[in-house]
This record gives C-alpha cells, structure tokens and sequence, in this order.
C-alpha cells in the first residue's frame, strides 16, 4: 500500500463540463505526479508537484491544470472536459530513500461522453 | 523511434515456466530502471528497481540492466497464475521530479 488515495474512482462526465480529480497521501512526501493511461499509449505525465504551490508540465499537460495547497493533497482539474480526456489517471508520488522510484495510487477511471 | 520500445504480447506461458520480459531504449542518459506490475483495474506496483547496469534478484524475479545494449530484461522462475498481469518496464535519466518514461506493457498470462 502506497499511502496514496484518489477520489473518485470513476466518473462519468459530460463534454464541456469541468472535472477535478482529488489524490490525497498520507506520509507527507514532497514530490507528487498525475498519469494518464491509455491503450497504445501507455502511462504519459500530465503534471507533477514538488512543494506545495510548486507545479510543473508533462508531456500531456494541454486541458488540465493543477493545484497543490497542502502537502497531502493533489487536484487534477479538467477545465473542459474532452471525449479525448477518457483516460484512466493515476496519482504517484516518490518515497524518501528511493527518491528516483514512484509508487503509485489505484486510479480513477474517467469516461466523458 | 519511441524512447522505450516493449513487446506488447500477449505472452502465454504454463506454470512452472521461465518467463523474459524486454525492453530497449533509445535515451543514453537513463540511469534508474523500474519494473512495475499492474493487475487489470489496479494501479501499477513498483517491483524491482535497478541503477546502471548489472543484475539484481529477489525471490523468483531477476532484473537485467545492460546499458551498452540499452537493453533491460525481467526474468520470472517458477512462474505462477497469480503472476498472470501486465509488465511495465520505467526509467528515468535524474533524480525525484523526473517523468518515469514507460513502456506499453507486456501481458502475461500464466496457465495452470
């Protein structure tokens, strides 16, 4: 168990509207990532933190932002939400000692119609 | 040409059976090489973690680094049904704050 939790696990939207997806940890470490899975894609970086209000792009970053107001805490939100944007999004977050490693939380499963 | 390139499978073994798992890249500059394994509907968990080249084994697992080649490998002995899920091979060139590049994934399915 990574000590990482995300809400919801599914969700079922509509285009247009906006989503914010919530990955909350336990163990107060100080760098966190948002992935999007997708087939024939694999696992792609959307955005990642490293400090409270300390944020960076991925690869994927375009329709999504994020926010980081306590340590524990990471929202993905989609702005407008896109079909494009059904994705599986998964939260990860490195652990002390192992600083080059992620571990990552269960996933949200997100379907925009 | 993709950074990290992975066979897809599927990969069908019987128990018991020697399993290699592959993938190569491109990038010189990955140092930290990860493999993860992801049951269906489950996040991907972390399950062997190598720096720079050589071996490292634990338990039925042994992990392959071969940077000359750009090449790492996953061996599993002995293998089990509860092995069956998908194999993602990762890597990274620095330290925390870095993208984990992934492979696609190669499924394995283990019969009894």
């Amino acid at each position: 168990d990574a000590g990482i939790t995300q809400s919801p696990r599914h969700k079922v939207t509509e285009t247009g509207t906006p989503v914010t997806l919530r990955c909350h940890q336990t163990e107060n470490h100080r760098y966190m990532y948002w992935y999007r899975q997708d087939p024939g894609h694999g696992l792609r970086l959307i955005h990642y933190s490293y400090g409270v209000k300390d944020t960076d792009k991925g690869e994927v970053s375009d329709g999504y932002s994020v926010s980081r107001s306590k340590t524990e805490d990471f929202l993905l939100t989609l702005e407008s939400a896109t079909s494009s944007q059904t994705s599986v999004y998964f939260c990860a977050i490195n652990k002390g000692g192992q600083q080059e490693t992620q571990y990552f939380g269960p996933g949200t499963r997100l379907l925009v119609l | 040409q993709k950074e990290v390139e992975q066979d897809p499978g599927p990969l069908s073994v019987p128990e018991g059976a020697i399993v290699s798992l592959n993938c190569t890249y491109s990038n010189s500059a990955f140092q930290y090489f990860m493999w993860y394994r992801q049951y269906s509907r489950k996040g991907p968990e972390l399950l062997m973690y190598t720096y720079s080249s050589g071996n490292k084994e634990d338990g039925r697992f042994t992990a392959q680094v071969d940077k000359s080649s750009k090449y790492i490998s996953l061996f599993i002995r002995d293998s089990q049904p509860s092995d069956s899920a998908t194999y993602l091979c990762a890597m990274s060139a620095w330290q925390a704050g870095t993208a984990l590049i992934f492979g696609k994934g190669t499924t394995l399915s283990v019969s009894s």
